[in-house]
C-alpha cells in the first residue's frame, strides 16, 4: 500500500529564519508530486509540481523553492521566512490526474 | 479563469437532518474538468470523499452524493441524514485530467458542525 508522510507536523519559526518541509511517498515508483498551501482564511493553492526526479515546476511565486532529490522525496524550503508564509502546507501525489492522495499536512506559524 | 465557489460556513445542522453544501465552478481553461469533494476531519489530513470525472454522473460515498451538472456548472454535496461524526471541513475542487500539472482548484472550504 502507498503511504505519504509529511514532516514536521507543525512548526513555529521566526521571520527571516530558514525552513525545510519534507514529504516522502512509499510504495509507488515515479509518482507525480505536488505542494499545496493554504493561508489562514484562504483556499488551498498549488505551489509546485514535479513529474520526475530533479525537475520541479513552480506554479505560484511565494519566495519558496522546492526540490526533488529522490524519486520518493519532495522538499519545500526557503532561506528567509516571511510572515505571509504562515499557513498549512500539504504534499500530494497522483497515480493519474484524477486520483490525488494528500499527506496530513504541516502547520506553519511565522512570528 | 478557473474557480470554485462553495457555501460559506460554518454550517450547523442537527443530527439526522438533511444537508446540502453548494458548489459551483468555472472551468474556462480546462477542457475536461474532474470534480471532487474532499474532507478534513478534526486533527486529520485531507481525504477524498468522492469524485466524478464525467458530466452527468453522480458520485457517492459514506452516504454523501454529488452530481456533476455541466449545464448549471454545479457539484452540490448532499446527505439525507447527517451524523455527528460528519463534522468536518468540506472542500469542493476542480481538476484537470490532461497533462501532469495535477492542478486542483479548491473552494474556500465549508465547516460543517453537526449537533447531537
Amino acid at each position: 500500500a502507498q503511504t505519504i508522510h509529511q514532516w514536521p507536523v507543525a512548526e513555529i519559526k521566526a521571520v527571516g529564519s530558514p525552513l525545510s518541509l519534507g514529504c516522502t511517498i512509499k510504495g509507488k515508483s515515479s509518482p507525480n508530486l505536488y505542494w499545496y498551501w493554504q493561508a489562514t482564511g484562504g483556499t488551498l493553492q498549488q505551489l509546485f509540481y514535479s513529474i520526475t526526479v530533479g525537475q520541479v515546476e513552480s506554479v505560484v511565486q511565494l519566495n519558496l523553492s522546492a526540490s526533488r532529490p529522490k524519486d520518493d522525496q519532495f522538499i519545500l524550503s526557503t532561506e528567509k521566512l516571511l510572515l505571509s508564509h504562515s499557513g498549512f502546507y500539504l504534499c500530494a501525489w497522483t497515480r493519474d490526474s484524477s486520483d490525488y492522495t494528500f499527506g496530513s499536512g504541516t502547520r506553519l506559524l511565522v512570528i | 479563469g478557473d474557480s470554485v465557489t462553495q457555501t460559506e460556513g460554518p454550517v450547523t445542522v442537527s443530527e439526522s437532518e438533511s444537508l446540502i453544501i453548494n458548489c459551483t465552478y468555472s472551468a474556462t481553461s480546462i477542457a475536461y474538468p474532474n470534480l471532487f469533494w474532499y474532507v478534513r476531519y478534526p486533527g486529520e489530513g485531507l481525504q477524498l470523499l468522492l469524485k466524478v470525472i464525467t458530466a452527468g454522473q453522480k458520485g457517492s460515498s459514506r452516504g454523501f452524493e454529488a452530481t456533476y451538472n455541466k449545464e448549471t456548472t454545479s457539484f452540490h454535496l448532499q446527505k439525507a441524514s447527517v451524523q455527528e461524526s460528519d463534522s468536518a471541513v468540506y472542500y469542493c475542487a476542480l481538476g484537470d485530467i490532461t497533462g501532469n500539472t495535477g492542478k486542483l482548484i479548491f473552494g474556500l472550504g465549508t465547516t460543517l458542525q453537526v449537533q447531537p
